[in-house]
This record gives structure tokens, sequence and C-alpha cells, in this order.
């Protein structure tokens, strides 16, 4: 049972570059997450998606885009790179109502240079 | 604008005895509280939760305690191990299952042989 997988693990990303932070869940988890983790502070929630096809914003959520077509996969698009969006980030997924917490993937370092 | 917050970034104990970890928060709708367990290189793990109804929650060597007047709430480790060494995340939310967990900053926990 892996969980929930995050890829890449490491990245540096040039001012203005793109990319996709991929997330899969393998655990039929309804609820999926996307948090940031900036040094010596709290996670902060950007994106979260209820169901494939529902997404709404979180409190971060200005510079990303997601998507949800399926349920397993919960993927973080970054259009225009910007050095504040270096951070850790980590996606997550959970039952919405059993409330015993998430599942968190092993995040993705972000560099933007 | 910080509703979770752990003030102790860090705290050190000997092998065996009890650990403190303490967190306070300011939004009186919070009803659910979590603690998270996280190791580096890894995502936060679930550790124990609390709902708001109960005062007290144990697992094994982990209690959570919680004082609603205060909005206030402690996790006990005891007797505290060595592979208890982690950062601790205090996380709370206004509904059980919320599209929403607000994290508190952490704190590292070292556990001294």
């Amino acid at each position: 049972n892996a969980g929930v997988t995050q890829t890449p693990k490491f990245r540096i990303l040039k001012i203005g570059q793109s990319m996709t932070l991929q997330c899969t869940q393998d655990m039929n988890h309804n609820y999926m997450y996307w948090y940031r983790q900036d040094p010596g502070m709290g996670l902060k929630l950007i994106y979260y998606s209820v169901g494939a096809g529902i997404t709404d914003k979180g409190e971060v959520p200005n510079g990303y885009n997601v998507s949800r077509s399926t349920t397993e996969d919960f993927p973080l698009r970054l259009e225009l790179a910007a050095p504040s969006q270096t951070s850790v980030y980590f996606c997550a997924s959970s039952y919405p109502s059993t409330g015993d917490g998430y599942t968190f993937g092993s995040g993705t370092r972000l560099t933007v240079v | 604008d910080q509703q979770v917050k752990q003030n102790s970034p860090s705290l050190s104990v000997q092998e065996g005895r009890i650990s403190i970890l303490n967190c306070d928060y300011t939004n009186s709708m919070f009803d659910y509280f979590l603690w998270y367990k996280k190791y580096p290189a890894e995502g936060p793990t679930f550790l124990i939760s609390i709902s708001s109804i109960k005062d007290k929650n144990e697992d094994g060597r982990f209690t959570v305690f919680l004082n609603k007047s205060a909005k206030h709430l402690s996790l006990h480790i005891v007797p505290s191990q060595p592979g208890d060494s982690a950062v601790y995340f205090c996380a709370a939310s206004a509904q059980t299952g919320a599209n929403n967990l607000f994290f508190g900053t952490g704190t590292r926990l070292t556990v001294i042989p």
C-alpha cells in the first residue's frame, strides 16, 4: 500500500518557468489537499478537492492551479515560478468524515532561483 | 494570522522522562484537534486526535489534553524514547473531517538517550 506518492522530491526552477507537482493516492480517498510549508512556519493550505471534478481554493492559492480528473490524482501547477514559491509542498488525502487525520506524501522541495 | 500557535520551537528531554508539548489556538470555532509527527524528509504522520467534547484522549504512551476555556491543548509522551525525536505539529479544524486543517509552526522534540 503506497499511500500518497509525490513526484518529484526535489526541483530547482528558474523564475518564470512552469512545472507540475504530481500527487497520487491509492486509498480511494475522496478528499485531497495541497499544503506548503515555509521555513519556521506551519503548513498552509493552497488548494483542496472533495472529489473528482471539484476543487476549491485554500488560504494561499495565488500563483497555483489544480485539477482533479480522477479520484487518485491531484496535480499542482505553477505557471510562472517566483522566488516566493520556494517551499516544501505536501500533498495529503483523507476520508471526509472519519476525523482521524490526513495521510501525507513525503513532500516536494522546490527552489525558485 | 496564526490561529494555532506552538510557542516552543524546541524541547529536549531525557529518555524515560515525560515530554510535554503545548499548543494554543485563537479560533473558538475549532472543535477538533490533532497532533502530527514529522521526521526529516518525510511527510507528517497522524499521531492522535481529540474532539472538543472530550478533555483527554489516550493512545499508548501518548495522551492529549484539551482545555477549551483556555484554548489550550497539550501532548504528553510517557515515557519518552529516542525514536520520538521529531517535529510535532498541532492542528485544528472547525469540524470533523473539515476541508482545512490549521497547523501550528511545530516543536522539535529531542529525546536524549
